[in-house]
C-alpha cells in the first residue's frame, strides 16, 4: 500500500518562502505530484518529479528524493492568494493506467 | 487551454436514489479517472478507465458504482442506491497517456446525499 505524510498547516509571511515537506511510503513509484487547492474547488497541478533533483516553475520549486522517500513542494515570494491546501501525490502505475493516492494536504496560511 | 468539464456542480439526492455524474475529458486524452474527496478528507482514487474497461479501481468503488462511456466524448459515473456517505465532492481527471504527467481534474461535483 502507500502511505504519505505532511503537514497539516503552515504559516507563513507574504513575501516570504515555505517549504512544504511530503515522506512517502509506497511499492511501484513512478512519480510524485503537488497539487494546490483552494476550498470547494479542483486539484490544480503545480509540479511533478520522477527523478532526483529540483525542478523550478516561477515561483514554485519541487524536489524528490527517491532514496529517502522524500519531497518537498517551495513557493518563493508568497502571496495572499498562495492561501490554500498543497497536496502532495504519488503516482503508481497500474495494468491499464496510472493512480495517483494523495495526501491529506497541507493547509498554507499566509499572513500580512 | 483545454479542461475537463463535470456537470453538474452540485447535486442534492435522498438516499437510496440513483445519481448520475457526467463528464467530458480532454478530447485527445484516453485515460479517465474518478476522484472523491469528504469534506475535510483527502483525495481518494475511485475507478480508472482505459479502451472502454475499468482498468483499475478502488475498494471504495463497489457494486453500488459504475462507469461508462456512452459515446465518444462523455463519461459517467453512476452510484446506484446513494447513502448517505458517499455526500463528496466527486472530481473527474483525464491523462493523454499512462506515463505522462499531465493529469487534469474537473472543477467537481458536489454531491450531498440526505
Amino acid at each position: 500500500g502507500q502511505n504519505i505524510d505532511q503537514p497539516t498547516e503552515m504559516t507563513a509571511t507574504e513575501g516570504a518562502i515555505v517549504q512544504i515537506n511530503c515522506t512517502y511510503q509506497t511499492s511501484g513509484f513512478n512519480g510524485l505530484f503537488w497539487y494546490q487547492q483552494h476550498a470547494g474547488e479542483a486539484p490544480t497541478f503545480l509540479s511533478y518529479n520522477v527523478l532526483d533533483g529540483l525542478e523550478e516553475k516561477g515561483r514554485f520549486s519541487s524536489f524528490l528524493s527517491r532514496s529517502k522517500g522524500y519531497s518537498y513542494l517551495l513557493l518563493k515570494e508568497l502571496q495572499m492568494k498562495d492561501s490554500a491546501s498543497y497536496l502532495c501525490a504519488v503516482r503508481v502505475l497500474t495494468g491499464g493506467g496510472n493512480k495517483l493516492t494523495f495526501g491529506t494536504g497541507t493547509q498554507l496560511k499566509v499572513e500580512l | 487551454e483545454p479542461e475537463v468539464t463535470q456537470t453538474p456542480s452540485h447535486q442534492v439526492t435522498q438516499m437510496g436514489q440513483e445519481v448520475i455524474l457526467r463528464c467530458v475529458p480532454i478530447s485527445n486524452h484516453l485515460y479517465f479517472y474518478w476522484y472523491r474527496q469528504i469534506l475535510g478528507q483527502k483525495v481518494e482514487f475511485l475507478v480508472s478507465f482505459y479502451n472502454n474497461e475499468i482498468s483499475e479501481k478502488s475498494e471504495i468503488f463497489d457494486d453500488q458504482f459504475s462507469v461508462e462511456r456512452p459515446d465518444g466524448s462523455n463519461f459517467t459515473l453512476k452510484i446506484r442506491s446513494t447513502k448517505l456517505e458517499d455526500s463528496a465532492m466527486y472530481f473527474c481527471a483525464s491523462s493523454p497517456d499512462r506515463a505522462r504527467n499531465t493529469i487534469y481534474f474537473g472543477e467537481g461535483s458536489w454531491l450531498t446525499v440526505v
